[in-house]
């Protein structure tokens, strides 16, 4: 298996533009999780699915962040507009069941920097 | 609120050496705790699972260990090599939840 597949590996883009993120899970995996990590912040969640349906997404900043899991194996983290605070490396993970008890498998994650 | 400390920040050895980093967490109600290696420019890859109930786990020349009344984990490495060299990050999930928090990170060094 290729593990978990983020694209793209970079993204510079100007402030207001739109911003979406791809990630490919693991097969046979059935739950997704966003994070974000910043040197000031860490590692942080942003949001996690199980069986395609956001479970938690309390994490999300603000109604500038979505994220979708159209079918059971791809996901989007969209942000419209960027800002330049939302420069950041973006890590999806994946694992089977979603219960704390499992592994997550983490992708390379996307480098965003927004001018 | 579940806050994970990890200490030191940094950490350089000669290679050979045998090493431990440190990693505290507040809220003991843990159900399991995550020790992940991020090399620079890399994801996450996760080293060591360890249950609520369990004390230790081990795998090759890593050995982490949890103490959950005291709120503490610790990670040793035996003889440490220079692909050792990453930062060490340790997890924790609260409670039958997947809101992780992870610790700030170890950044480790292994000098030839």
């Amino acid at each position: 298996d290729a593990g978990v597949i983020q694209s793209p590996r970079h993204e510079v883009t100007e402030m207001g533009q739109e911003v979406t993120l791809r990630c490919k899970l693991i097969s046979g995996h059935n739950s997704l999780f966003w994070y974000r990590q910043t040197m000031m912040r860490g590692l942080e969640l942003l949001i996690y699915f199980n069986n395609n349906v956001p479970i938690d997404d309390s994490g999300m900043p603000e109604d500038r962040f979505s994220a979708k899991m159209p079918n059971a194996s791809f996901s989007t983290l969209k942000i419209q507009p960027s800002e330049p605070r939302d420069s950041a490396v973006y890590f999806c993970a994946s694992s089977f069941s979603g219960t704390s008890q499992e592994t997550q498998y983490f992708g390379p994650g996307t480098r965003l920097l927004v001018l | 609120k579940q806050e994970v400390t990890q200490i030191p920040a940094a950490l350089s050895v000669p290679e050979g050496e045998n090493l431990v980093l440190n990693c505290s967490f507040t809220d003991s109600a843990i159900y399991n705790l995550q020790w992940f290696r991020q090399d620079p420019g890399k994801g996450l890859t996760s080293l060591l699972l360890i249950q609520s109930s369990q004390r230790e786990q081990t795998s090759g020349r890593l050995n982490a260990s949890l103490d959950k009344s005291s709120g503490r984990s610790t990670l040793y490495i035996a003889a440490s090599q220079p692909g050792d060299s990453a930062t060490y990050l340790c997890a924790v999930p609260f409670y039958n939840n997947n809101d992780m928090r992870f610790g700030a990170g170890t950044r480790l060094t292994v000098k030839p």
